[in-house]
């Protein structure tokens, strides 16, 4: 089992779609958790991070459920802009030290 | 802009050979993590380097080896190189050895191993 599973994708939605991302990791000694977006051959950039309470920014909003080991993105009026892959990240912390395990990412196509 | 920069931006080089990119930092930050992203695959992490001492590894051989600087900019080794290597190599840096995933990312090395 992949530490970090998320959705195959691709997702094609119109303009003004609400599109939801999900994510499940595997490593209950997983700290903190991110969305990070990456566009087509460019490096990926951080989106927002996950917090247990949920938190939101804008049309994006972000849940955690520690006890099911889920993460989702949810975007809501998405735009052409939002068109990007969009990547489910944890922080692990051991006794090696520290390592951010990506998912393979999910792409988002939104279209006019 | 991020502020960290990478170099070279493209490599190629020929299966067996040693290949070493460079990374610098952005402005006040102390940590660095490279990363290898295959083509469709997210990336990969594979060591994290904080005020010079390897604070983390992922799986990856040792062939794969680095060095952080007393200006916390960072080189990543690579030798004897296989086809499997050809990927994007990215750099990040971060303000702390476990500030997690609040990091910083180059535009990445695109490497081709022939």
């Amino acid at each position: 089992r992949k530490e970090v599973e998320q959705d195959p994708g691709p997702f094609n939605v119109p303009e003004g779609a609400t599109v939801a991302f999900n994510c499940t990791y595997s490593n209950s000694a997983s700290q903190s958790f991110f969305w990070y977006r990456q566009d087509c051959r460019k490096e990926p950039k951080l989106l927002m991070s996950v917090y247990s309470s949920g938190n939101e920014d804008g049309r994006f909003t972000a849940q955690l459920n520690r006890a099911s080991q889920y993460i989702s993105l949810l975007i809501r009026d998405s735009k052409l802009s939002d068109s990007a892959t969009y990547l489910c990240v944890v922080n692990i912390i051991n006794q090696a030290g520290t390592a951010l395990i990506f998912g393979k990412g999910t792409t988002l196509s939104v279209s006019s | 802009e991020t502020g960290v920069t990478q170099s070279p931006t493209h490599l190629i080089k020929t299966r067996g050979q040693q290949v070493t990119l460079r990374c610098s930092s952005q402005s006040g930050h102390n940590t660095v993590s490279w990363y290898q992203q295959a083509l469709g695959q997210g990336p990969q992490f594979i060591f994290q380097y904080y005020r010079e001492e390897e604070n983390g590894r992922g799986n990856f051989p040792p062939r794969f080896s680095g060095l952080q600087f007393p200006n916390y900019s960072s080189e990543l080794n690579v030798n004897a190189l296989e086809l499997d290597d050809s990927a994007l190599y990215l750099c990040a840096s971060s303000g702390t050895g476990d500030s997690g995933g609040e990091q910083y990312f180059g535009p990445g090395t695109r490497l081709t191993v022939t």
